[in-house]
């Protein structure tokens, strides 16, 4: 089956560093999604990558290892407004999305 | 500004009764999608449309329907068949290509008694 594995909750303290982690396994790879959900809100699309490295915009970057069927999210200089639930998704090989179930950061002060 | 519109937000419904989500969206966009979000799940594909008057269904189509008789809109039914419709329902739209990201709408929470 395909599955998509990320931590369900973290929590960081605003100005700092967090990685949000994602493991996949599934049929072909065509991509993978970063998405920002605030709670009862719509998902919003942060980042894309198909190509092994990382990608950075802004204060946001995210990384991918195909081999590994690895990709992490990183978030710089954590601001309040950052808690909300990230989404991965990965575009298998009939690209359809493999939705992972969000990882729910919450943000300290 | 383009985007893509669901109503009504919040949505309550007796149980055997059928109701309709609208989703309408002004982004031109070709493909649009209906997804089902569970708590502690990850989103889950209902319907799909890559163009008008043409539909496929996605992993958890029974006790749904939809149509597509506009580029603008893709208004998703859920009928009394479904055995679990309180959920929250996204409805998403794309350029159709497999880098394009999905642009979502607000989702309509819907509550069946």
């Amino acid at each position: 089956g395909q599955n998509i594995d990320q931590p369900t909750e973290m929590t960081a303290t605003e100005g700092a560093i967090v990685q949000i982690n994602c493991t996949y396994q599934t049929s072909g790879f065509n991509g993978l999604f970063w998405y920002q959900q605030h709670a009862g809100e719509a998902p919003t699309f942060l980042s894309y990558n198909v190509l092994d490295g990382l990608e950075e915009k802004g204060r946001f970057s995210s990384f991918l290892s195909r081999s590994k069927g690895y990709s992490y999210l990183l978030l710089k200089e954590l601001q309040m407004k950052d808690s909300a639930s990230y989404l991965c998704a990965v575009m298998d090989s009939n690209y359809q999305l493999i939705w992972g179930a969000g990882t729910k950061l919450i943000i300290k002060p | 500004d383009g985007g893509i519109t669901q109503s009504p937000k919040y949505l309550f419904r007796k149980e055997g009764q059928n109701v309709t989500l609208s989703c309408e969206q002004n982004l031109n966009h070709d493909a649009m999608y209906w997804y089902r979000q569970d708590p502690g799940q990850g989103l889950r594909l209902i319907y799909y449309s890559q163009i008008v008057n043409d539909f496929q269904k996605g992993d958890i189509a029974e006790g749904y329907s939809v149509s597509r008789e506009k580029k603008e809109s893709f208004p998703l039914t859920v009928t009394s068949a479904q055995k679990n419709p309180t959920a929250f329902y996204l409805c998403a739209s794309s350029m159709g290509r497999e880098n394009s990201p999905l642009h979502f709408g607000n989702g309509t929470r819907l509550t069946v008694t």
